[in-house]
């Protein structure tokens, strides 16, 4: 059983759309990250919620809005995104510091289609 | 800044034959955790073992092991007694200990096949 679990698993969205893929966890991890990952490559970095906090923003273009609204969600708001955008969209969760054994849990991912 | 180096972008192994998946890094702080993860094609990210870099004892979990050289900063994984389950993409991965939100740095990846 995934504890990061993510919703939906496929998005398929015109480029005028708004939509929102959502990211649960009951681990009581305080680090949330967003990474993006196109195929065959290695998951690229977005955003960082520290105790529910924006920590790091890897310069991401503004079509792209995260929201922590509690320790246990992660959202990432999607608007007027384009065709380049289509790709999985991994969320990950951590233990803090020098709490827990230091990986990263992932979901499963949302397969992201841009028309 | 950390960086994680596979060099290797394919590899493909003989079932029930060992494998190793290279990976170099650099960093210049001296506590950290090194990770390989595994993807197969059902995409989610598990986790194949972990090494934290105070420990000298190579990390071994069932048929997997690694071999890390703290000051080579290698950081190898082995895989013994290949089964075609273990066909996937494999990152290996570094993380800072301090900071609070420390980010996963990954490697390019190596996709590794196992033949019947």
């Amino acid at each position: 059983d995934t504890e990061v679990t993510q919703t939906p698993k496929h998005l398929v969205m015109g480029m005028t759309n708004k939509k929102s893929l959502k990211c649960e966890q009951h681990m009581g991890h305080r680090a949330m990250y967003w990474y993006k990952q196109k195929a065959k490559k290695p998951p690229e970095l977005m955003f960082v919620y520290s105790y529910e906090k924006l920590s790091i923003n890897e310069s991401v273009p503004s079509r792209f809005s995260p929201e922590c609204p509690n320790s246990s969600l992660l959202n990432l708001h999607l608007h007027a995104l384009q065709p380049e955008d289509s790709a999985l969209y991994l969320c990950a969760t951590a233990a803090s510091g020098y709490q827990g054994t230091g990986e990263l849990f992932f979901g499963e991912g949302s397969r992201l289609t841009v028309l | 800044a950390q960086t994680v180096t596979q060099s290797q972008p394919e590899m493909s192994v003989q079932e029930a034959e060992t494998v190793t998946l290279s990976c170099t890094y650099d960093t210049s702080e001296s506590d950290y955790y090194l990770f390989w993860y595994k993807q197969p094609p059902s995409r989610q990210m598990i986790l194949v073992i972990r090494q934290e870099a105070y420990k000298q004892q190579n990390a071994t979990e069932n048929r997997f092991s690694v071999n890390f050289q703290k000051a080579a900063k290698s950081f190898s994984l082995k895989i013994s007694d290949s089964q075609l389950g273990d066909a996937a993409m494999y990152f290996c991965a570094y993380r800072s200990v301090t900071g609070a939100n420390s980010k996963l740095t990954f490697g390019k990846g190596i996709t590794l096949s196992v033949r019947p």
